[in-house]
């Protein structure tokens, strides 16, 4: 059936590195969603990508989607403590929540 | 600003018992979701209604059930829980695509 996987599963950055998480869908995605989980908190969602190859920012997060629209990327630079969770992709029209990737941030 | 209201917020419950998980969307939202998350796990979605109709399902056990009252809020009726029911709830509401989650309900099975 649909899978969304997304590597890495874990990432440990030192405060002020850069991290990037990818999105990869197994069919071709109307759109896709991006959602931060903190640690004991609920989904918060992010964003929301439509077109192909779209990139949007939200201040030191960019999101891109893929041409094809089979895969996306989410890309924190230079991280804060703050940024730690774990971040989901989400195929909304299926759905279907991404296996995540944990951030974590030493300061 | 108004936010998605879940109760109870923690539910033990032993096997073979039933329990009701309550969300209360925020008001004009017109889609109420339901989620399972088990630990260290991706939200899994169960069943959504628009409009008070349930409008797609996942991979809701058959028994459960879920259903919107005339007020919008939204019940989840958990029927001869197994251990591995044991998780966190997740109720989500949205005006459109972007979805707006509740606190959850950490229900523990014994």
């Amino acid at each position: 059936g649909q899978q969304v996987m997304q590597i890495p599963q874990y990432q440990h950055v030192q405060e002020g590195e850069d991290f990037t998480t990818y999105c990869n869908s197994s069919t071709t995605l109307s759109n896709i969603q991006w959602y931060k989980q903190r640690p004991g908190g609920h989904p918060v969602f992010l964003i929301q990508l439509v077109k192909s190859g779209e990139v949007k920012k939200q201040k030191r997060l960019t999101f891109q989607f893929g041409e094809a629209k089979k895969n996306s990327s989410l890309h924190i630079t230079a991280t804060q403590t703050t940024d730690v969770g774990t971040y989901f992709c989400a195929a909304r029209d299926k759905l279907i929540f991404g296996t995540g990737t944990r951030l974590q941030v030493f300061p | 600003a108004a936010g998605v209201i879940q109760s109870p917020r923690h539910l033990i419950k032993e096997k073979r018992e039933t329990a009701t998980l309550k969300c209360y969307p925020i008001p004009r939202h017109d889609t109420v979701y339901w989620y399972q998350q088990g630990p260290g796990q991706d939200p899994q979605f169960l069943i959504s209604f628009y409009e008070k109709m349930q409008s797609d399902k996942g991979s809701i056990p058959d028994r459960f059930s879920a259903q919107q009252f005339s007020d919008y809020h939204s019940e989840l009726n958990m029927s001869s829980l197994e251990l591995g029911d044991s998780a966190l709830y997740f109720c989500a509401s949205s005006p459109g695509y972007e979805q707006y989650f509740g606190p959850g309900t950490r229900l523990t099975v014994t």
